[in-house]
C-alpha cells in the first residue's frame, strides 16, 4: 500500500519562507506531484519530480529525495493569496496510473 | 494550459434521487480519467480509474452499482451517482491526463453534492 505523511497545519507571515515537508512509502514510486487547493475549489497543479533533486518554477520550488522517500515543498516570498492547502501525492505503479494524495498541509499567511 | 470542464458545480436533490456528473478534458485527450471524492477537511479519495472504451476500475469500498461510470470517448467521462442518501453529500472531482509518463493530472472545478 501507499502512505503519505504531511503536517497538518503550517503559519507564516507575508514576504516570508515556508516549507512543506512530505514523506511518503510505496511499492512503485513513479512521481512525486505538489498541488495547491483553495477551500471550496479543485487542486491546481504546481510541480512534479521523478529525479531527486531541486525543481525551482518562480516563488514555489519542490525538492526530491527518493532514497529518503522525502520531498518539500518551498513557498517563498509569501503572499497572503498563498494561504490554501497543499497536497502532496504520488503516482505508484503498484497503484496504476492515478495519484494518491495525503491529506494536505494548510497554509495560513498573515500580514 | 490544460483545462478539465466538470458540470454542474452544485447539485442539491431528494433523497433517492439519481444525479450525473459530466468530466470534460477540453484541449486533450484524455484516455484516462479519474473520480476523487473529498468530505471538508479530508483529503482526496480516489474512488475509481475510468478508460477510454472499457469498464472503469474502482477503488475498494467502492460500490460500483452505486457510483456507474461511463467513460464514451476520450474527451468525456460521467459519473452516476444513483438513488443516492444524505452520507453521499460530499465534493466530488473528477481529473484528466494527457498521455505520457511526466503528465500531470489536471482537475475539474468539482461537483458539491448535496443530499437532502
Amino acid at each position: 500500500g501507499q502512505n503519505i505523511d504531511q503536517p497538518t497545519e503550517m503559519t507564516a507571515t507575508e514576504g516570508a519562507i515556508v516549507q512543506i515537508n512530505c514523506t511518503y512509502q510505496t511499492s512503485g514510486f513513479n512521481g512525486l506531484f505538489w498541488y495547491q487547493q483553495h477551500a471550496g475549489e479543485a487542486p491546481t497543479f504546481l510541480s512534479y519530480n521523478v529525479l531527486d533533486g531541486l525543481e525551482e518554477k518562480g516563488r514555489f520550488s519542490s525538492f526530491l529525495s527518493r532514497s529518503k522517500g522525502y520531498s518539500y515543498l518551498l513557498l517563498k516570498e509569501l503572499q497572503m493569496k498563498d494561504s490554501a492547502s497543499y497536497l502532496c501525492a504520488v503516482r505508484d505503479n503498484q497503484a496504476g496510473t492515478a495519484l494518491i494524495f495525503g491529506k494536505g498541509t494548510t497554509l495560513s499567511v498573515s500580514s | 494550459g490544460a483545462v478539465v470542464s466538470q458540470h454542474p458545480s452544485w447539485v442539491i436533490c431528494k433523497s433517492g434521487t439519481s444525479v450525473k456528473i459530466e468530466c470534460r478534458s477540453l484541449d486533450f485527450q484524455a484516455t484516462t480519467m479519474f473520480w476523487y471524492r473529498q468530505f471538508p477537511k479530508q483529503s482526496l479519495m480516489l474512488m475509481a480509474t475510468s478508460n477510454e472504451g472499457s469498464k472503469a476500475t474502482y477503488e475498494q469500498g467502492v460500490e460500483k452499482d452505486k457510483f456507474l461510470i461511463n467513460h464514451a470517448s476520450l474527451t468525456l467521462s460521467t459519473l452516476t451517482v444513483t438513488s443516492a442518501h444524505p452520507e453521499d453529500s460530499s465534493f466530488y472531482i473528477c481529473s484528466a491526463r494527457a498521455r505520457g509518463g511526466g503528465q500531470p493530472q489536471h482537475f475539474g472545478d468539482g461537483t458539491r453534492l448535496s443530499i437532502l
